[in-house]
């Protein structure tokens, strides 16, 4: 089945500890991005990537980081955690070399730093 | 991107046809009219797309007003699990990153 898999989907953490979200989509997808999504903020990009080696920042990359060493992965990182990064997570990916294609999105990851 | 509006809420019978309208009337000629929609807190899934013509496929229609200035997503036959909020999204040629911009989209309550 085609799908793009976010673990873990519920994570309580605390304030400074490391943790990374994973994002996994088999469906050969050039183009891989996450968002957060926050009430009343609707869901906003934080980092993208076009390709292998290639990412780039979204519109609230502050406190995150992405590496994609290859094409099906492009985890999430959080270095020092703070609470301001509770929210929703979702990653999604689309087909390459077509602007206009549909994004596939992962089924959330709900992320509390206390 | 052009910005859209949306009503922020809207009820339907069970059964019906739900038309969810969406103003956008600063888009440009390349820009395109997306349709996502988000079931309680579950991932966004898209739904349909147009440019100018209208669309349809197997969850829903798609009308573009002939100035492109606003559009309806037709849902022919809601049924409960068509509770959601609904985004219109218009979107330009970025080769550079595929963002979406989401807005505060419509929530949709399909009623028994």
């Amino acid at each position: 089945e085609a799908q793009v898999t976010q673990n873990p989907r519920y994570l309580i953490t605390v304030t400074g500890k490391k943790l990374t979200v994973t994002c996994s989509q088999n469906m050969n997808h050039e183009y891989m991005s996450w968002y957060r999504q926050d009430p009343g903020l609707g869901l906003r990009q934080i980092y993208y990537s076009m390709n292998v080696e290639v990412t780039d920042k979204g519109d609230v990359p502050e406190g995150y980081k992405v590496s994609r060493k290859e094409k099906r992965n492009f985890p999430l990182i959080l270095e020092s955690p703070s609470p301001n990064q509770t929210s929703l997570y979702f990653c999604a990916s689309s087909p390459p070399g077509q602007p206009y294609n549909e994004q596939f999105f992962g089924p959330g990851t709900r992320l509390t730093v206390l | 991107d052009a910005k859209t509006t949306q009503p922020p809420s809207m009820d339907c019978a069970e059964g019906r046809a739900a038309n969810l309208p969406c103003n956008h009337s600063t888009i440009s000629g390349n820009e395109y009219v997306y349709w996502y929609r988000q079931i309680h807190s579950q991932g966004p899934q898209y739904i349909i797309h147009g440019l100018k013509n209208n669309e349809t496929n197997e969850m829903a229609s798609l009308i573009i007003t002939e100035d492109r200035k606003s559009s309806t997503l037709i849902l022919p036959h809601a049924t409960l699990r068509d509770t959601a909020v609904y985004y219109c999204i218009v979107r330009g040629r970025n080769v550079n990153t595929d963002k979406l911009i989401f807005g505060t989209g419509t929530r949709l309550q399909v009623f028994p």
